[in-house]
C-alpha cells in the first residue's frame, strides 16, 4: 500500500458519459498530480494541484477538469466520454515539489464501451 | 514530442547477468531524472534518481548514470533477479525559476524481463 488510494479501481462506462475519479493522497502531501497511461504509451501529465490551487496544466481535453479540495482529496472529471478515452489513470502526490518523486496510486482502469 | 524516449520497448536477460536500460531526452532545461519501476496492476514506485549536476547515482544493485552531452541516460541492474521483471519508466523535469512545479515527463517504459 503506497498511501495514494484511488477509487475506483475498474470502470466501465458508455460514450457520452461522464465519470468522476478519486484520489486521496498520502498523508502530508499537499501536491497531487494527474497521469493518463494509454495503450503502449507512457504516463502522460494531465494536471497538478498543490495545496488546493491547480499549479500545473499538461495536454489535458477540454471535457476534463480537476480539482483539489480542502481536505486534499482530489477528483477528476471525465465527461463526453469517447474510445480513446480508455486508458489508465493515475493519482500521484508529494510533499511539495516532487522533486524527490512521487507516491503513485494503483490507478484507475477506464473502459469506455 | 516525445521529450523523454525509451527507444527499447522491451528487454530480456539471465538471471545474474547485467541489464541495461536507455533513455533519451530532448530538452536541455531537464536538470533531475528519476527511474520507476511498475508491477502489473500496480501504481509506478520510484526506483533512483540523478540530478543534473552529477553523471552517476548507486544505490545498491541500481545505478543510473547521465551524459549530459549526449542527452542521455541509463540503468544499470546488477546483478539482476527475476523479481526485476517489471516495466522501467524514465522520468525527466526541469527547474522553471522559482516555480519548479515538479511536473515529471515519462518515457514510453522499457519491459524487462529477468529469466532464471
Amino acid at each position: 500500500d503506497s498511501g495514494v488510494t484511488q477509487t475506483p479501481k475498474h470502470l466501465i462506462t458508455a460514450t457520452g458519459q461522464r465519470v468522476t475519479l478519486r484520489c486521496s493522497p498520502r498523508s502530508g502531501d499537499l501536491s497531487v498530480y494527474w497521469y493518463q497511461q494509454s495503450l503502449d504509451q507512457g504516463l502522460q501529465f494531465l494536471i497538478q494541484y498543490y495545496n488546493g490551487e491547480e499549479r500545473a496544466k499538461g495536454n489535458i481535453l477540454e471535457r476534463f477538469s480537476a480539482q483539489q479540495f480542502p481536505d486534499l482529496h482530489s477528483e477528476l472529471n471525465l465527461s463526453s466520454l469517447e474510445l480513446g478515452d480508455s486508458a489508465l489513470y493515475f493519482c500521484a502526490s508529494s510533499v511539495g515539489s516532487g522533486r524527490g518523486g512521487y507516491t503513485f496510486g494503483s490507478g484507475t482502469r477506464l473502459t469506455v464501451v | 514530442d516525445q521529450q523523454v524516449k525509451q527507444n527499447s520497448p522491451s528487454l530480456s536477460v539471465q538471471e545474474g547477468r547485467i541489464s541495461i536500460l536507455n533513455c533519451d531526452y530532448t530538452n536541455s532545461m531537464f536538470d533531475y531524472f528519476l527511474w520507476y519501476k511498475k508491477y502489473p496492476a500496480e501504481g509506478p514506485t520510484f526506483l533512483i534518481s540523478i540530478s543534473s549536476i552529477k553523471d552517476k547515482n548507486e544505490d545498491g544493485r541500481f545505478t543510473v548514470f547521465l551524459n549530459k552531452s549526449a542527452k542521455h541516460l541509463s540503468l544499470h541492474i546488477v546483478p539482476s533477479q527475476p523479481g526485476d521483471s517489471a516495466v522501467y519508466f524514465c522520468a525527466a523535469s526541469a527547474t522553471f525559476g522559482s516555480s519548479n512545479t515538479g511536473k515529471l515527463i515519462f518515457g514510453q517504459g522499457t519491459t524487462l524481463q529477468v529469466k532464471p
